[in-house]
């Protein structure tokens, strides 16, 4: 129980483009999403908290117009990466919590298997 | 500032080695601490919770235990396929960060595990 998907897996884009990542859960329902975003040997970087119905909270530093976030329902999150750049490129990893009654523990977070995106 | 540090950074060990991995924390109002497992190019897949100094979790060759500052995970016996980076996360009061007690993450033990 409590699986997340994400896709695509991996994309490439040229630099300028946008890319959309698709993040949902599968066998639950989830008002609070997140999307973090990993460097290779580094630890996880909570980029902004996805809440249902609302605007997303961004973390400190984190460009709101650049990183789009929409939760649209209650199994759905997209993340947006508007006029991609190099630096840009990273593992983008969502995760979502479940709401109480529905598949696996509501305190905790279920991870997607992340999207590696390279931009060109 | 809330922080979690884990050491070591690598360990290897041959198979049947028992050994332990320590994720150690400073954080206002412990909610939760967290155990992942991360394969390479994998999200992270979640092993165990823990709330209070005392309590201990296992699953497997794996037992998590909680101190006030300080957590650890035990592998007992590994097998090659116990080969992953184990992540550590703590979650936080409510106003950490300016978010709902968001989950903070170590930067992990990369395990590896020879036949």
């Amino acid at each position: 129980g409590a699986v997340v998907s994400q896709h695509p897996s991996w994309v490439i884009c040229k630099s300028g483009t946008s890319v959309k990542i698709e993040c949902r859960s599968l066998d639950f329902q989830a008002t609070t999403m997140f999307w973090y975003r990993q460097f290779p040997k580094q630890s996880l970087m909570l980029m902004a908290t996805s809440n249902e119905g609302s605007k997303a909270t961004y973390e400190q530093g984190v460009e709101k117009d650049k990183f789009l976030i929409n939760h649209a329902s209650l199994t759905l999150s997209t993340l947006t990466v508007t006029s991609a750049h190099p630096e840009d490129s990273s593992f983008y990893i969502c995760s979502a919590k479940p709401i109480s009654g529905t598949s696996g523990r509501a305190d905790t977070q279920y991870f997607g298997p992340g999207t590696r995106l390279t931009v060109l | 500032e809330d922080q979690v540090t884990q050491s070591p950074e690598a360990l290897r060990l041959q198979e049947g080695e028992s050994s332990s991995l320590n994720c150690s924390y400073t954080v206002s109002g412990l909610r939760g601490l967290f155990w992942y497992r991360q394969d390479p190019g994998k999200g992270p897949e979640f092993l165990f919770t823990l709330y209070s100094a005392g309590e201990e979790k296992e699953k497997e060759r794996l037992k998590a235990t909680l101190t006030k500052k300080e957590s650890f995970l035990h592998i007992t016996a590994p097998k090659p396929e116990d080969s992953a980076t184990y992540l550590c996360a703590v979650q936080g009061g409510l106003n950490y960060g300016g978010s709902q007690g968001n989950l903070i993450f170590g930067k992990g033990t990369k395990l590896s595990v020879k036949p």
